[in-house]
């Protein structure tokens, strides 16, 4: 069974451009998360998937983030535009039944 | 506030040492708890989780977790580190037992001396 599926897994970009991270969750999980971890602090929630349902957002920094998750499949975080304090990893998380939440690779992105 | 504290940032062992993780949180029911490793250029991987019943969990790689209740800790030990274990381990919390939306600590990352 293929496990979560991060893309791209580092990405490089210059303040005020945009950029757009992807998560493949395991095949059957309704339920897709997105966190963060910023340099020297703690991995925050930021938003969670039911199916193609925001059913919590309240960890999204501001709105220059948006996530998507068309046909309940694979999940799209954009950040535009991009600010330096945006820089960090990503890291995307899917559950099943049992409530036990699989990790994605994480993507480092760099915003310079 | 409701945290979750891992109090050593950095710890280092000697191949063959035992070891033991500290994890203490600050939320008033019992909540679910992990025990997560992320090795260099790997993802989060899941060692072991606590919902209910027997306070000692045994998880994967050799590792164990037991839940104390009255000190609201959740501390990882091995008892004979391998070369391998060099990597950064995070506890975290569901909060509320079953939402899924997970609280971590801010993570320790374990050296491993030959």
């Amino acid at each position: 069974e293929a496990g979560v599926t991060q893309f791209p897994s580092h990405s490089v970009i210059e303040k005020g451009q945009t950029v757009t991270l992807r998560c493949d969750p395991i095949s059957g999980h309704d339920n897709l998360y997105w966190y963060r971890r910023v340099m020297g602090k703690e991995i925050k929630f930021l938003l969670h998937f039911v199916k193609e349902s925001k059913q919590d957002e309240s960890g999204m920094p501001n709105n220059r983030f948006l996530a998507e998750r068309t046909g309940g499949t694979y999940s799209t975080l954009k950040v535009q535009p991009a600010e330096l304090e945006d820089s960090g990893v990503y890291f995307c998380a899917s559950t099943g039944v049992a409530g036990v939440a699989f990790f994605g690779q994480g993507t480092r992105l760099t915003v310079v | 506030a409701q945290s979750v504290t891992q109090p050593d940032i950095h710890i280092t062992v000697s191949e063959g040492a035992s070891l033991e993780l500290r994890c203490n949180y600050s939320y008033g029911a019992t909540p679910y708890l992990f025990w997560y490793v992320q090795s260099p250029g790997q993802g989060l991987q899941l060692l072991l989780k606590y919902f209910s019943g027997d306070t000692l969990v045994q998880g994967i790689k050799g590792f164990e977790a037991e839940f104390k209740r009255s000190q609201s800790s959740f501390n990882l030990r091995k008892p004979s580190v391998h070369w391998s274990d060099a990597a950064e381990y995070f506890c975290a919390v569901d909060p509320q037992g079953g939402s899924e939306k997970l609280v971590f600590g801010k993570g320790t990352k374990l050296t491993v001396n030959p």
